[in-house]
């Protein structure tokens, strides 16, 4: 069966500073994957998601991501965190190809707290 | 374009009680996902529809739950009877076609307090 794992449950990083956000994924084929953003009390939002292709793949609110297959690893990035961006991460995983019974198989997330 | 709308957003119950959670999804979506969210946890999947047919109630504890999305739009969610366990957000997503393209557009959620 697939899985997520965010290594990290909470993680504090100075406003301006850089931010990774750790994910690795078992699954029998390279899925889909996919970072989600919740902020307090809204839905969550797509931030960028890998198919195939170029394993660098750049989304919303300046953050990117790069995708290892050699490390089943999928971690996020942004260079300057903002205030604005403390909230919780969700590293998701679908069975590629789409269609069918494909829904969104999530990690536990990672809180990210910034400091002033 | 307007969300993915939820009701209620709160709502408190007993143990043994039911209870139903309503979602809007955008118009013209033709997959509804209902997902619960157990508080520090990641949300996980209940319930996939493709229009008004079930794709994937694998994770759908079927004794006390049940969905139905009828006309292919909306979409209920009860939980009936409800247990301590069942305390969480349940969210609703849509998306636009049958391929998941991973650009699903989420609810804010109706969370359940079961006493």
């Amino acid at each position: 069966a697939q899985s997520v794992t965010q290594p990290d449950i909470h993680i504090t990083v100075s406003e301006g500073a850089s931010l990774e956000l750790r994910c690795n994924y078992s699954y029998g084929a390279t899925p889909y994957l996919f970072w989600y953003v919740q902020s307090p009390g809204q839905g969550l939002q797509l931030l960028l998601k890998y198919f195939s292709g170029d394993t660098l793949v750049q989304g919303i609110k300046g953050f990117e991501a790069e995708f290892k297959r050699s490390q089943s690893s999928f971690n996020l990035r942004k260079p300057s965190v903002h205030w604005s961006d403390a909230a919780e991460y969700f590293c998701a995983v679908a069975p590629p190809g789409g269609g069918g019974a494909d829904g969104l198989t999530f990690g536990k997330g990672t809180h990210l707290i910034i400091q002033p | 374009e307007a969300g993915v709308a939820q009701s209620p957003r709160y709502k408190i119950i007993e143990k043994r009680q039911s209870v139903a959670f309503w979602c809007n999804p955008i118009s013209g979506h033709a997959t509804l996902y209902w997902y619960q969210q157990i508080l520090g946890q990641g949300p996980k999947l209940l319930i996939q529809f493709q229009n008004n047919g079930v794709v994937d109630d694998s994770q759908l504890p079927k004794d006390r739950f049940s969905a139905e999305r009828l006309k292919g739009v909306d979409s209920t969610l009860k939980i009936q009877p409800a247990k301590l366990e069942d305390s969480a957000v349940y969210l609703c997503a849509s998306s636009r076609g049958a391929s998941n393209t991973g650009e699903l557009f989420f609810g804010e959620g109706s969370r359940l307090t079961v006493l």
